[in-house]
């Protein structure tokens, strides 16, 4: 089984439009964080919720957990053509020393 | 701003040949890890370092790899006889935190195996 799969697997949508992205995981964890990957490039972290958290907010993110369903979104608002990338949920396996499992990501184009 | 710096950004090399990757984490970061991505596929964990000991591996982490800090600065990552299927690009990450936290990555290198 895998652990972190978002979906949609892509999302086109207009700037200025919201993006939501899903993230779905099967085991009890610590936290869940959300990378942003351009093209070529390295990860970039986003927002990271603890389990105990239900709800966060950075700038335009927002980033909910649903403990009980395994599930997480990522919002965000008034999208610019900058945020086309591929973002990636990553979970910590509650009783994990130290990895990260990270989904298969979703690609982001915002069309200006 | 503080980076993780990875060299190289590409290597090509051919089939049964040692490649060393490098990584030079944020200064200050005690735990470093390195993932890999193959192209279009999801970032997959190898390996977790910390107190100049592995912490933690993947099944991918086979006795082809190895990682070693040789010194203050440097974090390295070996595969002593590439196959094709090794064939990634391969990131380095860092942090001040046990158990991952916010994770800062390296660029990646492009490792390219004939």
């Amino acid at each position: 089984s895998q652990q972190g799969e978002e979906d949609p697997q892509a999302l086109s949508i207009q700037e200025g439009e919201n993006a939501t992205m899903n993230c779905s995981y099967k085991t009890s964890i610590n936290n869940l964080q959300w990378y942003r990957q351009n093209s070529g490039r390295g990860l970039v972290h986003l927002i990271l919720i603890r389990s105990n958290e239900r709800e966060k907010h950075s700038g335009r993110l927002r980033v909910t957990l649903d403990t009980s369903k395994k599930s997480s979104s990522l919002l965000i608002t008034a999208s610019r053509a900058a945020d086309t990338a591929s973002y990636f949920c990553a979970t910590d396996a509650a009783g994990a020393n130290s990895k990260l499992t990270f989904g298969k990501g979703i690609t982001l184009s915002v069309r200006p | 701003e503080p980076e993780v710096t990875q060299t190289p950004s590409h290597q090509v090399t051919q089939m049964g040949q040692e490649v060393i990757l490098r990584c030079v984490p944020i200064s200050n970061h005690l735990y470093f890890y390195w993932y890999r991505q193959i192209l279009g596929q999801k970032v997959e964990f190898l390996v977790s370092f910390y107190n100049n000991e592995i912490s933690e591996k993947s099944e991918i982490f086979d006795d082809q790899f190895s990682v070693e800090r040789p010194d203050g600065s440097n974090f390295t990552l070996k595969i002593r006889s590439t196959k094709l299927e090794d064939s990634a690009m391969y990131f380095c990450a860092s942090s001040t935190l046990a158990g991952p936290g916010e994770l800062f990555f390296g660029e990646g290198s492009r490792l390219t195996v004939l």
